[in-house]
């Protein structure tokens, strides 16, 4: 099945930093969604991009679908305690009907 | 409304054991599906379903049965369990369409001894 490679695997920060991370894959994709996993919870939709160079912002979060359609960056800034989850890219393929998910950036934000 | 629920929250198998992991949603929602996670692997799909009547294989689909009779209902059957099926399962329901957000379930923890 396709593969989303996601980066990096977990990053520990101080609180009020800027966090960026990212997804590849070796197809090119429709569309990209950023979810967010809580423990012991399933994850949220964060951001949904649809266009390729297409840069979105949900408050501190940022998302961009990149021009060659195999990637996808996400950013969040000034970080705090609440951002901590599991951080999850996920595709579909062009019939729109199987997701694809990446394999996850855990974030721990240190207070 | 509800969301997508789940049931168990927590199921421990032997191996052969059968059951039936259950999911609903109360939005309408024409596509329902199944996912595992496992540790460093993300979220797999197992089984989808566009409509009632219309199911189809995912990503990692052996071992694995569903059936969609309403809209509403979409179980997963584990018609002999293995080690290996030990996992988070994870249901979600969307609006069909591409990329329509998908609501996820709390998850149920299965483990197989």
């Amino acid at each position: 099945g396709q593969q989303l490679n996601q980066s990096p695997q977990s990053m520990f920060i101080q609180e009020g930093e800027d966090v960026s991370m990212n997804c590849t894959s070796s197809s090119i994709f429709n569309t990209w969604l950023w979810y967010k996993q809580d423990p012991g919870e399933g994850p949220v939709l964060l951001i949904a991009l649809y266009k390729a160079g297409e840069l979105t912002s949900n408050g501190r979060l940022t998302a961009q679908f990149g021009i060659t359609r195999k990637d996808s960056f996400l950013n969040i800034s000034a970080s705090i305690p609440s951002d901590v989850g599991i951080y999850f890219c996920a595709s579909l393929t062009n019939t729109g009907n199987q997701f694809y998910f990446g394999t996850g950036t855990s974030l721990t934000v240190i207070p | 409304n509800a969301g997508v629920t789940q049931t168990p929250k927590f199921q421990v198998l032997k191996t052969g054991q059968s059951m039936t992991l259950q999911c609903a949603q109360d939005m309408n929602h024409e596509y329902m599906s199944w996912y595992r996670q496992d540790p460093g692997m993300g979220l797999r799909l197992i089984h989808y379903s566009v409509g009632a009547g219309i199911t189809d294989q995912g990503e990692v689909p052996n071992g694995y049965n569903v059936s969609r009779s309403t809209t509403e209902d979409f179980p997963l059957r584990l018609l002999s369990a293995a080690p290996s099926q030990t996992s988070v399962y994870f249901c979600a329901s969307s609006y069909a369409g591409t990329g329509n957000e998908q609501f996820f379930g709390p998850g149920t923890r299965l483990t197989v001894l």
